[in-house]
């Protein structure tokens, strides 16, 4: 899974799976999590967002866990399609207008 | 990409020389962002815009200024371009601060400094 500021880890799925993207963050006061979705070449694509306030926050086809216990943040994807296939990275709201975005998770979804 | 363009898209310079990138968006939103990507790290924060003619600086500012004179419109210079700043630049908007909602990112410019 990825940390915030770590390198690029990888993530390789069946077409058809579910995807489990992790995400640790590091203030324990943070209080907004955001996941994006880049396609190559392109500029980041909102997914999904969550508040501290919740643990589970559910869209089309994915789904986001708040764990501030461990501090940490994950992201389902079912039935995992190939145009699934991207960087995925979480940001956190550290307070005082401090967004800080991870490096990412790269999802390869195989055929 | 949410009414966000950005130009140019890709631009090659030489060290020393000043580069200027240009946001426009046409969503009429009150927040605008310059970040830049690099490998290995999540976007960093370079300015930012909360209204017409107010800025405030980010994460990496050193190096970089930002300009808002109109709504839609949120310039980047780089004063004088140095290797370290190669870097692909994204702007994005947002309705309120980017601590309490969405943000919309452009196409990015990828630029090179040589």
């Amino acid at each position: 899974g990825e940390s915030v500021g770590l390198h690029l880890p990888t993530l390789s799925v069946q077409e058809g799976d579910n995807s489990i993207i992790n995400c640790a963050y590091s203030n324990s006061a943070s209080d907004y999590f955001i996941w994006y979705k880049q396609e190559s070449g392109k500029g980041p694509q909102f997914i999904i967002d969550i508040r501290s306030n919740m643990d589970k926050r559910q869209g089309q086809r994915v789904t986001v866990l708040l764990n501030k216990t461990v501090k940490h943040l994950s992201l389902q994807i079912a039935a995992t399609q190939p145009g699934d296939s991207a960087v995925y990275f979480c940001a956190e709201n550290k307070g005082n207008n401090d967004m800080r975005f991870g490096a990412g998770t790269r999802l390869t979804v195989k055929p | 990409d949410a009414g966000i363009t950005q130009s140019p898209r890709h631009k090659v310079t030489e060290t020393g020389t000043p580069v200027t990138l240009r946001c426009h968006q046409t969503e009429n939103h009150r927040y605008m962002y310059w970040y830049r990507q690099d490998p290995g790290h999540g976007l960093r924060l370079i300015h930012y815009s909360y209204g017409v003619k107010d800025t405030d600086k980010g994460e990496v500012s050193d190096g970089y200024s930002v300009s808002r004179s109109k709504t839609e419109d949120f310039l980047l210079t780089l004063e004088s371009a140095t290797s370290s700043q190669t870097s692909v630049y994204f702007c994005a908007i947002s309705e309120q601060d980017h601590s309490q909602s969405t943000q919309y990112f452009g196409p990015g410019t990828r630029l090179t400094v040589l």
